[in-house]
């Protein structure tokens, strides 16, 4: 599994962009860069994937460099409800060997602080 | 729909004793996963389950073992707990195990939170 680097922590206002960078220089080229948060006492929630494209959904962004090796998360308008810890994950999404299916592999993410 | 349902969401057990969680997929899903939640370690793998076979195993103690039923509920166990299992054990389910049409995405249930005194 490749390594990642989130920062610790970020703060953002609200109504503002909030831009979460993660590095995963060693990133195979069949692993898909996957984006989670976990809310307090929840569960972790699936936020987006891609591969080397830019990727938009409901509700966020994701911007992959040209080689790969990092990545950023964008909720374009933070809320409140956006407080959370957010994991970057790359996956192996290739179905050979079936070793990753199911398989997240967590760091300990970014503490992002929505603030009013 | 309903959720990824998880049962018991509180427990209070003591060391030596065992213990057995359940998790509900989501109709329809019929892969499971489950994960260890610490301070300590943050999110770990356990399990995969997929058609009542275990898939997939992370890199935990044969106290922690698992199955799934032919409905495709889940089932965890750990025996002889200690006191580092204190955990909150997460389940997550997904309609099958390949990804590429899949849309990758796991859904989590909000775990049972395990106590060991």
């Amino acid at each position: 599994d490749a390594k990642t680097t989130q920062p610790p922590s970020m703060d953002c206002a609200e109504g503002r962009a909030a831009n979460l960078p993660c590095n995963h220089s060693t990133i195979s080229g069949n692993e898909y860069v996957y984006w989670y948060r976990q809310i307090h006492s929840q569960g972790p929630q699936y936020i987006i994937h891609g591969l080397k494209n830019n990727e938009t959904n409901e509700m966020a962004s994701l911007i992959i460099t040209e080689d790969r090796k990092s990545s950023t998360l964008i909720l374009p308008h933070a809320t409140l409800r956006d407080t959370a810890v957010y994991y970057c994950i790359p996956t192996l999404i290739s179905n050979a060997g079936g070793t990753s299916y199911g398989k997240l592999t967590f760091g300990q993410g970014t503490i992002l602080t929505v603030h009013p | 729909k309903a959720g990824v349902t998880q049962t018991p969401r509180y427990l209070i057990k003591t060391r030596g004793q065992q213990v057995t969680l359940s998790c509900s997929p989501i109709s329809g899903h019929r892969s499971v996963s489950w994960y260890q939640q610490t301070p300590g370690q943050g999110l770990q793998f356990l399990f995969e389950y997929f058609s009542e076979t275990q898939r997939n195993k992370g890199n935990f103690p044969g106290r922690f073992s698992g199955r799934q039923f032919s409905n495709s509920r889940s089932e965890m166990n750990v025996s002889t707990l200690e006191l580092g299992d204190s955990a909150l054990y997460l389940c997550a389910s997904s309609r099958n195990r390949d990804l590429i049409a899949n849309t990758g995405e796991l859904f989590f249930g909000e775990g049972s939170r395990l106590t060991v005194l």
